[in-house]
């Protein structure tokens, strides 16, 4: 199985701030990538796919990039609903993999 | 707008069965895969299976492999899981969730359920 390995797990952030999570995995996907956000008690929303295509209705903050094995999402300036887990998942082979999240706090 | 919406979760004791239920609505269902996800209490997400828009593929996650079984009606817009032989570590959250397309293949997912809750235990 292809390993997801998203870092940090934790993040600390002020509203406005610009922050970047990394997903590393264990054999080249291409950019067969999707980036989603969970707030707690919700279900995940897909924000990013094929590495760095913006859903439709996300707003032009969010950000992603990468290919192969490397890949960094991006939130220009933080704003307060932005607070959430964050999860990248390859969907280049069965079985999908996610990454283990990445909690974004409030500093 | 698309809807998905899950029903069939509770408790069930070990080595029990359950069969979950994701009612579609919106778009045309048989023109696209679907999955189930689920994410343990406090824990990340863990794909469970796939299935393309005719039902005639199928994909698992070897935790569930021989267990568990996905299936389709598209008469009835409704995708299911059958799981047999429950372990506690199945114990989870289910979200059935959309593909972009038919093939089951390279699916990212849009959008999911609001989930199901599956408890296994004694």
């Amino acid at each position: 199985d292809i390993q997801m390995t998203q870092s940090p797990s934790t993040l600390s952030a002020s509203v406005g701030d610009r922050v970047t999570i990394t997903c590393r995995a264990s054999q080249s996907i291409s950019s067969w990538l999707a980036w989603y956000q969970q707030r707690p008690g919700k279900a995940p929303k897909l924000l990013i796919y094929k590495a760095s295509s913006l859903e439709s209705g996300v707003p032009s903050r969010f950000s992603g990039s990468g290919s192969g094995t490397e890949f960094t999402f991006s939130i220009s300036s933080l704003q307060p609903d932005d607070f959430a887990t964050y999860y990248c998942q390859q969907c280049n082979t069965f079985p999908y993999t996610f990454g283990q999240g990445t909690k974004l706090e409030i500093k | 707008e698309v809807q998905l919406l899950e029903s069939g979760g509770g408790f069930v004791q070990p080595g029990g069965s359950l069969r979950l239920s994701c009612a579609a609505s919106g778009f045309t269902f048989s023109s696209y895969a679907m999955s189930w996800v689920r994410q343990a209490p406090g824990k990340g997400l863990e794909w469970v299976s796939g299935i393309s828009g005719s039902g005639g593929s199928t994909f698992y996650a070897d935790s569930v492999t021989g267990r568990f079984t996905i299936s389709r009606d598209n008469s009835k817009n409704t995708l299911y899981l059958q799981m047999n032989s429950l372990r506690a570590e199945d114990t989870a959250v289910y979200y059935c969730a959309k593909g972009p397309k038919s093939s089951a293949s390279l699916n990212w997912f849009d959008p999911w359920g609001q989930g199901t809750l599956v408890t296994v235990s004694s």
